[in-house]
C-alpha cells in the first residue's frame, strides 16, 4: 500500500529565505506526482505535476523534483515571502489508476 | 481560469440527518471525485465517478454515502444519516482526461455534525 511521508510537518524561516520541502513515497510505481498549496480552511490549489517520465517542474519561484527511484520529491521555494504561509501537500498518483495518495502536510511559515 | 465550485461552504447538521454536498466542475471535465479531510488528518479520497458510473470508492464510501450527476453540471455527494465522525472538508475534484493529467479541486465544504 503506498504511504506518502512529509518532513519536517512544520517550518518556520525568515522572509527572503530559500527552502526546501521534503515529500516520499514508499511505492515507486506512480503514474504523477502533484504539490499543492492549502491556506487554513480553504482547498487544495494545485502548484505543480509531474509525470513520472519527468525530472522536475518549475513555475515561477517554485521548482520540484521527482526521483521516482528513491521514491523522492522535493519542493524548493525561493526568495520566500510572507504570502508563502500555508500548508503545503505533496500527493502520488499510482500506478493502476487508483486514487491520489496524500501526505499530511508541511505547514510552512514565512515571517516578515 | 476554470475552478471548481463547491456549496455549501459550511453546513452545520445534527446527527442522523441527511446531507447533500454540491459541486460544479469544469465544463469539459469527464472524470469527478470525492475527498475529505477529516481536521489534522491527511487528505482521504472517497469515490470516483466517470460516464454517470462510479468507477472506484474506497472503505469509507459505505451505503451511507452515495454520489450522483443529476443534470449534466452539478456533481452531488448525500451522506443519508450523519454520524459525528463524518465532521470533515468535503472537497470534489474534477478531471478533463483522467487522474493521469492532474486534478482540479474545489475550495471544499466543511461539514460539521453536532
Amino acid at each position: 500500500k503506498q504511504e506518502v511521508t512529509q518532513i519536517p510537518a512544520a517550518l518556520s524561516v525568515p522572509e527572503g529565505e530559500n527552502l526546501v520541502l521534503n515529500c516520499s513515497f514508499t511505492d515507486s510505481a506512480i503514474y504523477n506526482l502533484q504539490w499543492f498549496r492549502q491556506d487554513p480552511g480553504k482547498g487544495l490549489t494545485s502548484l505543480l505535476l509531474i509525470q513520472s517520465s519527468q525530472r522536475e517542474q518549475t513555475s515561477g519561484r517554485l521548482n520540484a523534483s521527482l526521483d521516482k527511484s528513491s521514491g523522492r520529491s522535493t519542493l524548493y521555494i525561493a526568495a520566500s515571502q510572507p504570502g508563502d504561509s500555508a500548508t503545503y501537500l505533496c500527493a502520488v498518483l499510482p500506478s493502476g489508476n487508483t486514487p491520489l495518495v496524500f501526505g499530511k502536510g508541511t505547514r510552512l511559515s514565512v515571517i516578515a | 481560469e476554470p475552478e471548481v465550485t463547491q456549496t455549501p461552504s459550511h453546513q452545520v447538521t445534527q446527527m442522523g440527518q441527511e446531507v447533500i454536498l454540491r459541486c460544479v466542475p469544469i465544463s469539459n471535465h469527464l472524470y469527478f471525485y470525492w475527498y475529505r479531510q477529516i481536521l489534522g488528518q491527511k487528505v482521504e479520497f472517497l469515490v470516483s465517478f466517470y460516464n454517470n458510473e462510479i468507477s472506484e470508492k474506497s472503505e469509507i464510501f459505505d451505503d451511507q454515502f452515495s454520489v450522483e450527476r443529476p443534470d449534466g453540471s452539478n456533481f452531488t455527494l448525500k451522506i443519508r444519516s450523519t454520524k459525528l465522525e463524518d465532521s470533515a472538508m468535503y472537497f470534489c475534484a474534477s478531471s478533463h482526461k483522467g487522474a493521469w493529467y492532474g486534478y482540479t479541486f474545489g475550495s471544499g465544504t466543511r461539514l460539521t455534525v453536532v
